[in-house]
């Protein structure tokens, strides 16, 4: 059974890069037709889509977010990643990294990693 | 850009049925996908293309989507079913989620 856990620092300082990773355990990144996405919720708030990756490489991002978004894919190590730049308090949130298919939903999710943004 | 929006409440009595809805231009036009979220958990799939069930989801949940609202039906409401309740569609490449609804079972 695949799962997902993010890792990273949980403290960035303002004006850092947030740099997140999603390790895929139990089955091949690279197989089936996938995407790997990046979902945040701030404290007591709702979710929020960041962007995704297929094994390709090919990517999408919110547009509210995408000057500052990278995600990228280390297939070789089962792993995908989030850098976040020039981040603010209005960045704290649990970070999620989860699986999507084409017209099948978010069906895998990580348990999330909270990262806060403070000096 | 696009917008998806739900009640931020529901209450419901046990045994009775729940509806929570969400709408969006068009809606019916694209699919919708609810997601359950239990405090300090992360979010499960519990409807993806309007209606269908993933494994292991109870037959009680059921969806629906046409013209403007998609709605997340929950038949026999059980306490455990007390939750947040976010849909979610996407405009084209952007994932779009629902501002979310708190489901209470009173």
């Amino acid at each position: 059974q695949v799962q997902l856990q993010e890792s990273g620092p949980g403290l960035v300082k303002p004006s850092q890069t947030l740099s997140l990773t999603c390790t895929v355990s139990g089955g091949s990144i690279s197989s089936g037709n996938y995407y790997w996405n990046w979902i945040r919720q701030p404290a007591g708030k709702g979710l929020e889509w960041i962007g995704r990756i297929s094994t390709s490489g090919s990517t999408n991002y919110n547009p509210s977010l995408k000057s500052r978004v990278t995600i990228s894919v280390d297939t070789s190590k089962n792993q995908f990643s989030l850098k976040l730049s020039s981040v603010t308090a209005a960045d704290t949130a649990v970070y999620y990294c989860a699986r999507g298919a084409a017209a099948a939903g978010f069906d895998n999710w990580g348990q999330g990693t909270l990262v806060t943004v403070s000096s | 850009s696009y917008e998806l929006t739900q009640p931020p409440s529901v209450s419901v009595s046990p045994g009775q049925t729940a509806s929570i809805t969400c709408s969006g231009d068009k809606l019916g036009d694209k699919y919708a996908y609810w997601y359950q979220q239990k405090p300090g958990q992360s979010p499960v799939l519990v409807i993806y293309q309007d209606t269908k069930r993933p494994s292991g989801i109870p037959e009680r949940f059921s969806g629906s989507n046409s013209g403007n609202t998609a709605t997340l039906t929950i038949s026999g409401t059980q306490a455990m079913d007390e939750a947040d309740y976010y849909c979610q569609a996407w405009d084209t490449t952007t994932g779009v989620f629902g501002g979310g609804t708190k489901l209470t079972v009173l």
